[in-house]
C-alpha cells in the first residue's frame, strides 16, 4: 500500500521565520513529488513538485528531496499570514500513475 | 484558460436520493481524475480516466458510486442512493499526459 505520511499539525510559526514542513513516502517507487497548498475551503493549488534529490527553489519556497531516506520537505522563508494553509505533499509512482496524496499539514502564520 | 469546472458547487440531499456530481476539465487534457476529501481520510482517488476510458476504479467505495466519461469535456459522478457517509468535498481534476494534476473548486456535498 502507497502511504504519504504528513504530521497534521498545526505548525505554528510568526510572521517572517521558516515554516519547515515534512513528508516521508512508502513507496520506493515513486518518481517525483508534489506540494500542493488547500486554504480552508477551498481546491488544491500546486505549489511545487520535485523529482531530482536535493533542493529545489522557487521565490520563498524550496523543496527538498531525499530518496534514499523517502523524505520530502517544504520550506517557506519569510512566512507570511497569507501562508496559513494546509499543505498536502503528495507522491507519484512511474510515468502516467496517480498522485498519493497525504493528509496535509495546517501551518499558521502568526502576525 | 478555463480551469477545471464542476457543477453544483453544493449540494444537500436527503438520504436515498440520488446525487449526481458533473465536471469539465481543461480543455486538451487526456487524463481525468475523481477525489473524495474528508477529514477523516484526507484526499482519495476514486477514479480516475485517460482519454474517455476508466483506468482505475479501486478507489470507487461500492457500487452505489459510478462514474462515466462519454467524452474528452464531460464527465459524471453518480451517487446512487446516497447516504450519510458520503458528505463530503468531492474534486474533479484533470491532467495532461498524467503529470501536474489540476483541481476544480469542489462539490460540497452534505447528505442528510
Amino acid at each position: 500500500q502507497k502511504e504519504v505520511e504528513q504530521n497534521s499539525g498545526p505548525l505554528s510559526v510568526p510572521e517572517g521565520a521558516i515554516a519547515s514542513l515534512n513528508c516521508t513516502y512508502s513507496d520506493r517507487g515513486s518518481q517525483s513529488f508534489f506540494w500542493y497548498r488547500q486554504y480552508s475551503g477551498k481546491s488544491p493549488e500546486l505549489i511545487m513538485f520535485i523529482y531530482s534529490n536535493g533542493d529545489k527553489e522557487d521565490g520563498r519556497f524550496t523543496a527538498q528531496l531525499n530518496k534514499a531516506s523517502q523524505y520530502v520537505s517544504l520550506l517557506i522563508r519569510d512566512s507570511q499570514p497569507s501562508d496559513s494553509a494546509t499543505y498536502l505533499c503528495a507522491a507519484k509512482g512511474r510515468e502516467y500513475s496517480t498522485l498519493t496524496f497525504g493528509k496535509g499539514t495546517m501551518l499558521l502564520v502568526s502576525p | 484558460d478555463a480551469g477545471v469546472i464542476q457543477s453544483p458547487r453544493h449540494e444537500v440531499t436527503e438520504m436515498g436520493q440520488e446525487v449526481t456530481l458533473r465536471c469539465k476539465p481543461i480543455s486538451g487534457h487526456d487524463y481525468l481524475f475523481w477525489y473524495r476529501q474528508t477529514m477523516m481520510r484526507g484526499l482519495e482517488l476514486l477514479i480516475y480516466f485517460n482519454n474517455n476510458v476508466p483506468i482505475d476504479d479501486s478507489g470507487m467505495p461500492e457500487d452505489r458510486f459510478s462514474a462515466k466519461m462519454p467524452n474528452a469535456s464531460f464527465s459524471t459522478l453518480k451517487i446512487q442512493p446516497s447516504e450519510p457517509r458520503d458528505s463530503a468535498v468531492y474534486f474533479c481534476a484533470s491532467s495532461l499526459n498524467g503529470n501536474t494534476i489540476y483541481f476544480g473548486e469542489g462539490s460540497w456535498l452534505t447528505v442528510v
